[in-house]
């Protein structure tokens, strides 16, 4: 079976833009879950994604929001990019909700300029 | 805000040697994931222990769930230099939250 993958790998963007980032779950999975990671707080939650339904979201701003398609990939769009926003974006997929096995995908490395 | 903390935060072992890294938490949990990472890169999994689980083992890998002391061990038997990586564990915390809280990582180098 082929991994979760997640597109684009590396992205530069400037402060004020916006950017939107992809994720493949692994096939028949239907949870999925978006991560943002930075060497200063670490892996942080930014939000949980069910059968298109958002059951879970972190303590992250409005600018950070994201949405799930009926064939379970899932989007996470960032607006007024910040230079605090440059990370990497990891996403999770599990096959039936957050008590099982999460698996990632090799992330999106954002840098804000 | 960080609900796992590692300890220790980095661990040099010679390659043969065992290596364990420690998990503790805050608040009950459904269930706590162990998580390689290479590099800056994804991450991958390894175990997941439900917290009616006291031990698990995968290959060279055992884990160990005490949810009195609120805490897991992860130790890696006859290590190789491959397993150089960043270690972190993640817990689920109970009544669906839907979401994982991550622990600061432990940097492990095994030295050939």
């Amino acid at each position: 079976k082929a991994g979760v993958t997640q597109t684009p790998r590396y992205l530069i963007k400037t402060r004020g833009q916006q950017v939107t980032l992809s994720c493949s779950p692994i096939s028949g999975h239907r949870s999925v879950s978006w991560y943002q990671q930075t060497p200063g707080q670490g892996l942080q939650f930014l939000f949980e994604y069910f059968s298109e339904t958002q059951r879970n979201k972190g303590n992250f701003p409005g600018r950070f929001s994201g949405r799930q398609f009926s064939n379970s990939r899932s989007e996470m769009n960032v607006s007024t990019l910040e230079l605090g926003d440059s990370a990497l974006y990891l996403c999770a997929s599990s096959i039936a909700g957050t008590s099982y096995e999460q698996y990632f995908g090799p992330g999106t490395r954002l840098t804000v300029t | 805000s960080q609900q796992g903390e590692e300890d220790p935060q980095a661990l040099s072992i010679q390659e043969g040697e065992n290596a364990t890294m420690n998990c503790s938490y805050k608040t009950s949990i459904n269930n706590l994931q162990w998580y390689r990472q290479n590099s800056g890169r994804g991450l991958v999994h390894l175990i997941l222990i439900r917290s009616n689980e006291r031990e698990k083992h995968s290959g060279r890998l055992r884990v160990t769930l005490d949810t009195s002391k609120k805490s897991s061990s992860l130790l890696i038997t006859a290590s190789r230099a491959a397993d150089t990586a960043s270690y972190f564990c993640a817990t689920e915390g109970t009544s669906g939250t839907y979401k994982y809280i991550f622990g600061t990582g432990t940097r492990l180098k095994v030295l050939a």
